[in-house]
């Protein structure tokens, strides 16, 4: 049984830049969701994807989107980025919308400069 | 809204002593609580959740609505216990696995 894969682990980017993260979701598992934990602070939800939709959002703004593919796996886009915006982003899956229950992967630390 | 609070950024305590994490919620339903914890170069994970009711690894948690308090609790802290804590609130379905974080808190367990 494979855990919850992220790529990459690092990344620097600059100001107004876009960013694409990945994330593969557990074997068994079809519902994924992406958190931003900034330094010294507990995860924040971003959003939920469920049988390919967006199936719950959290506070942030709509350059933040996703896309979860037939296999599960997932991506986390960031459009003009902001200095605020560096954080350790954190993909969990489970093995349906509902269950509470989360793994997470070793998540992808951006540095927005 | 949801929010959950974690008022000790740290705690420190000696190998052998006694352990209470705190974790208060607001939530206006019925939510249910979670503990996860993230050990040195590891993944953050479940550690426990209130509707299991059961121990793990010496801790247990009981969830108190009249004080809306999720406290964590061990009577014998040992070194293997340092990590970071953190307590989580999951409310309404339609909102998906959207868990409400603490800060967290991080135990040192002194030898």
């Amino acid at each position: 049984e494979t855990g919850v894969t992220q790529s990459p682990t690092h990344l620097i980017k600059t100001r107004g830049q876009q960013v694409t993260l990945r994330c593969s979701s557990q074997s068994g598992h079809n519902t994924v969701s992406w958190y931003q934990q900034a330094l010294g602070q507990g995860p924040q939800f971003i959003f939920q994807y469920y049988r390919e939709e967006e199936n719950g959002r959290g506070n942030f703004p709509p350059r933040f989107s996703g896309l979860q593919f037939p296999n599960y796996s997932s991506e986390l886009n960031v459009n003009a980025l902001e200095l605020d915006d560096s954080a350790l982003y954190l993909c969990a899956s489970s093995p349906q919308s509902g269950a509470n229950v989360l793994t997470f992967g070793a998540g992808s630390r951006l540095t927005v400069l | 809204a949801q929010r959950v609070t974690q008022p000790e950024k740290l705690l420190s305590v000696f190998k052998g002593a006694p352990v209470e994490l705190k974790c208060n919620y607001s939530y206006s339903g019925s939510p249910e609580l979670f503990w996860y914890v993230q050990y040195s170069r590891q993944r953050l994970q479940l550690l426990l959740r209130h509707i299991s009711r059961e121990s793990i690894k010496g801790f247990t948690a009981d969830l108190n609505k009249g004080e809306t308090s999720f406290h964590l609790k061990k009577p014998f802290a040992q070194e293997e216990d340092s990590a970071m804590y953190y307590c989580a609130l999951s409310g309404t379905p339609r909102a998906g696995n959207m868990l409400t974080f603490g800060g967290g808190t991080r135990l040192m367990v002194k030898p």
